[in-house]
C-alpha cells in the first residue's frame, strides 16, 4: 500500500526557532494535510492543500503541496511552547476520502 | 464550534469480548471514519462510511469488525471478539463530502485496552 515517509522523526528546539517539517511518497495524492496531535487528543487539522504547488497559511504555520505531488513540508516560524506536539501529514487519493498517514515528527520546545 | 464526540473515551475489556464504541459525527457530514493508532505509532484507516454502506475498508478491518449507522446521529465501530492487538487508540472521523479533496474532523479517540 501506500506509504508516506515524514521527517524528522523528533525535533528539539529552542522557543522562537523556526522549524521545518516534510513528507515524501512513492505516489501521487490528490491533497495533503497537516494535522497536530496533543497527548490523549484526536488530531486537528492545521492546513489543507489542494494543488500542486500550493502555498497556504495559517498563522506561523505554512504549508506546500509539492509539483510532483509527492510531497510536502510544513514550516512553523517563531516557535512558542504551545507548539509542543506530533505533527502528522496526511495524503489523500481515493474518492472515499481515506487518509495515509505519515510517522508524526514530536516537536518539542524549550521555553 | 461544532465537533465529532467519542464515547466512551476509555474502554478495557477482556480478551473475546465484545465491545462497541459509538461516535456522534458532525451534524451536516454525510462521510464517516474509523482510524485507530497503537500506542506510539502513526494513524492507521480503517473504514469509510457513506450512504449507509461502507465506501471502503483497509485489511485491517476483517470479519471481526463491523460498523453501523443505527440512527441520524450515532455511528458505531463494533469488534466482536477482541484480541490484545486491538488495543489502540480508536477515532472517529467525518467530512462533509469527499472527492479526494475534503477535511477530515477527528474525534478526541476511545482507548481500547484488551486484557
Amino acid at each position: 500500500g501506500q506509504q508516506l515517509n515524514q521527517s524528522p522523526q523528533s525535533m528539539f528546539i529552542q522557543e522562537g526557532e523556526d522549524v521545518s517539517m516534510n513528507c515524501t511518497s512513492s505516489s501521487i495524492f490528490n491533497t495533503w494535510l497537516w494535522y497536530k496531535q496533543d497527548p490523549g487528543e484526536g488530531p486537528v487539522l492545521l492546513i489543507a492543500l489542494y494543488k500542486a504547488g500550493e502555498l497556504t497559511s495559517n498563522g506561523r504555520l505554512t504549508a506546500q503541496f509539492g509539483i510532483t505531488r509527492k510531497d510536502s513540508f510544513l514550516n512553523i516560524s517563531a516557535s512558542i511552547p504551545s507548539d509542543v506536539g506530533i505533527y502528522f501529514c496526511a495524503g489523500q487519493y481515493s474518492n472515499t476520502g481515506k487518509l495515509i498517514f505519515g510517522q508524526g515528527t514530536t516537536l518539542q520546545v524549550k521555553p | 464550534e461544532p465537533e465529532v464526540t467519542q464515547t466512551p473515551s476509555h474502554q478495557v475489556t477482556q480478551m473475546g469480548q465484545e465491545v462497541i464504541l459509538r461516535c456522534v459525527p458532525i451534524s451536516n457530514h454525510l462521510y464517516f471514519y474509523w482510524y485507530r493508532q497503537i500506542l506510539g505509532q502513526k494513524v492507521e484507516f480503517l473504514v469509510s462510511f457513506y450512504n449507509n454502506e461502507i465506501s471502503e475498508k483497509s485489511e485491517i478491518f476483517d470479519d471481526q469488525f463491523s460498523v453501523e449507522r443505527p440512527d441520524g446521529s450515532n455511528f458505531t465501530l463494533k469488534i466482536r471478539s477482541t484480541k490484545l492487538e486491538d488495543s489502540a487508540m480508536y477515532f472517529c472521523a467525518s467530512s462533509p463530502r469527499t472527492y479526494a479533496n475534503e477535511k477530515l474532523f477527528f474525534g478526541s479517540g476511545t482507548q481500547l485496552s484488551v486484557l
